[in-house]
């Protein structure tokens, strides 16, 4: 089974500021990372996939890079509605894990 | 349009069994790799099983031997059959096309205790 971690658990940042939330695979995932974002009493919100690709509708500023066993998801300017809880998901294996997620709160 | 409304959660006593539904529309199930995921209260989310278009099915090691999907082509319909519930399996279960989405349903919620 491919392992994701994400770092950090919790990540404190003011409006307006840069989010960067990383995600590490146990194994070598080539691109087929996606990313998620939820908030609370819904469900989860794709993000990126591909590693890169954003997805419909998504905003110019989120952006996914990496490739590999190493990703990141920046956020370059922080809107209100970005603070919530981001995960990770590997495609790579049948066993489509999850990372334990990054709680992104407000500084 | 694409909708995904999953039903059939409830409380269960553990060791117990439930069947929950996934009703798709706007695409065709039988067409599709279908995926399960849950989330426990205050967790993450945890990827539970898929069904791939052509049948196959596999599951996270948590529910191997407990849980079953299977598909109604008929009603276009995605099912999750969950037996030997444990309190662990308390969750709220959401279905989706492929093994990541940007459609996915309300969830439905699934406690099990006594």
């Amino acid at each position: 089974e491919i392992v994701m971690t994400q770092s950090p658990a919790t990540l404190s940042v003011s409006p307006g500021e840069r989010a960067t939330l990383s995600c590490r695979a146990s194994h070598s995932l080539s691109s087929h990372l996606a990313w998620y974002q939820q908030k609370p009493g819904q469900a989860p919100r794709l993000l990126i996939y591909g590693a890169s690709t954003r997805a419909t509708g998504i905003p110019a500023r989120f952006s996914g890079s990496g490739s590999g066993t190493e990703f990141t998801l920046t956020i370059s300017s922080l809107q209100s509605e970005d603070f919530a809880v981001y995960y990770c998901q590997q495609y790579n294996n049948w066993r489509y894990t999850f990372g334990q997620g990054t709680k992104l709160e407000i500084k | 349009e694409v909708q995904l409304v999953e039903s059939g959660g409830g409380l269960v006593q553990p060791g117990g069994s439930l069947r929950l539904s996934c009703a798709a529309s706007g695409f065709t199930v039988s067409n599709n790799y279908m995926s399960w995921v849950r989330q426990a209260p205050g967790k993450g989310l945890e990827w539970v099983s898929i069904i791939y278009s052509g049948g196959s099915t596999y599951y996270a090691d948590s529910v191997r031997g407990r849980f079953t999907s299977s598909r109604d082509i008929s009603k276009n319909t995605l099912y999750l059959q969950m037996n030997s519930l444990r309190a662990e399996d308390t969750a709220v279960y959401y279905c989706l096309p492929g093994y990541y989405s940007d459609r996915w349903g309300q969830g439905t919620l699934v406690i099990v205790s006594s």
